[in-house]
C-alpha cells in the first residue's frame, strides 16, 4: 500500500511570489495535517484538515493556507514568501481528527526561498 | 504558551546500554505525548505515545509520563547503532493541536 506522497520533491521560489505543495494520505486515511520543519528544529504544527474542514490551525500567518479534497488529497499555499519561509513542509496523514491516531509522515517538499 | 523543551545534545549512549531522552512541556492542557524517531534526511516516524500517568513499554522503548512534573522520557534498552538518530518528543491540545519539541539527537557507538 503506498505512503503518503508530496510534491514536488524540491522547490526553489524568490521573495514575493507564491508556492502551492501538495499532498494524498494514505487510502482510507480522512485527515492532513501540514507541518513545518527549519533545520536543526522539531515540526511546527499548521494546518489540519478533516473530512474538508479545518479542525486545528497553529500559530502561522495569513499568508498560509490550505485546503482538502473531496479526495482527502490536500494543498497547503503560501502566498507573498519571505527568506523565513525556506524549510522542509512536512504532510501527515491519519485515520482520524484525533491525534491519538498515528501520524504517517510524507517524505516532505524541501522549499528554498531566495 | 505552548512549549516542549528537550536538552538538544548530542547525547552518546555505548550499544548495548540504556538511553534516556527528556522532555518537558508548559501547558498542562496538554493531553497526550508523542515520541518520533527522525533519520537524518528522512520524515519523522512514530515510535510510541502515551496519555495516562505512568510508564507504557514497547519492545525495548519505555515511555514514562508524570503530568505532575509536566515531564515525559523515552528509556531505551539494549540500544544499538541502528537506534542512532533525532527524537522528537511532541505534545498535544485539545486533537487540534500538536507542537514538537526541536529534537535529542541520539548516537550509539559500537
Amino acid at each position: 500500500d503506498a505512503g503518503v506522497t508530496q510534491s514536488p520533491t524540491h522547490l526553489i521560489k524568490t521573495r514575493g511570489q507564491h508556492v502551492t505543495l501538495r499532498c494524498s494520505p494514505i487510502s482510507g486515511h480522512k485527515s492532513v495535517s501540514w507541518y513545518q520543519q527549519v533545520l536543526g528544529q522539531g515540526p511546527q504544527f499548521i494546518f489540519q484538515y478533516y473530512e474538508k474542514e479545518e479542525r486545528g490551525r497553529g500559530n502561522f500567518p495569513d499568508r498560509f493556507s490550505a485546503r482538502q479534497f473531496p479526495n482527502y488529497s490536500s494543498e497547503l499555499n503560501v502566498n507573498a514568501l519571505l527568506l523565513g519561509d525556506s524549510a522542509l513542509y512536512l504532510c501527515a496523514s491519519s485515520l482520524d481528527w484525533a491525534f491519538t491516531n498515528e501520524q504517517f509522515f510524507g517524505p516532505g517538499t524541501r522549499l528554498t526561498v531566495l | 504558551q505552548k512549549e516542549v523543551e528537550q536538552n538538544s545534545g548530542p547525547l552518546s549512549v555505548p550499544e548495548g546500554a540504556i538511553a534516556s531522552l527528556n522532555c518537558t512541556y508548559s501547558d498542562r492542557g496538554s493531553q497526550s505525548f508523542f515520541w518520533y524517531r527522525q533519520y537524518s534526511g528522512k520524515s519523522p516516524e512514530l515510535i510510541m505515545f502515551i496519555y495516562s500517568n505512568g510508564d507504557k513499554e514497547d519492545g525495548r522503548f519505555t515511555a514514562q509520563l508524570n503530568k505532575a512534573s509536566q515531564y515525559v522520557s523515552l528509556l531505551i534498552r539494549d540500544s544499538q547503532p541502528s537506534d542512532s538518530a533525532t527524537y522528537l518528543c511532541a505534545a498535544s491540545y485539545n486533537n487540534n493541536d500538536m507542537r514538537f519539541g526541536a529534537g535529542t539527537r541520539l548516537t550509539v557507538k559500537p
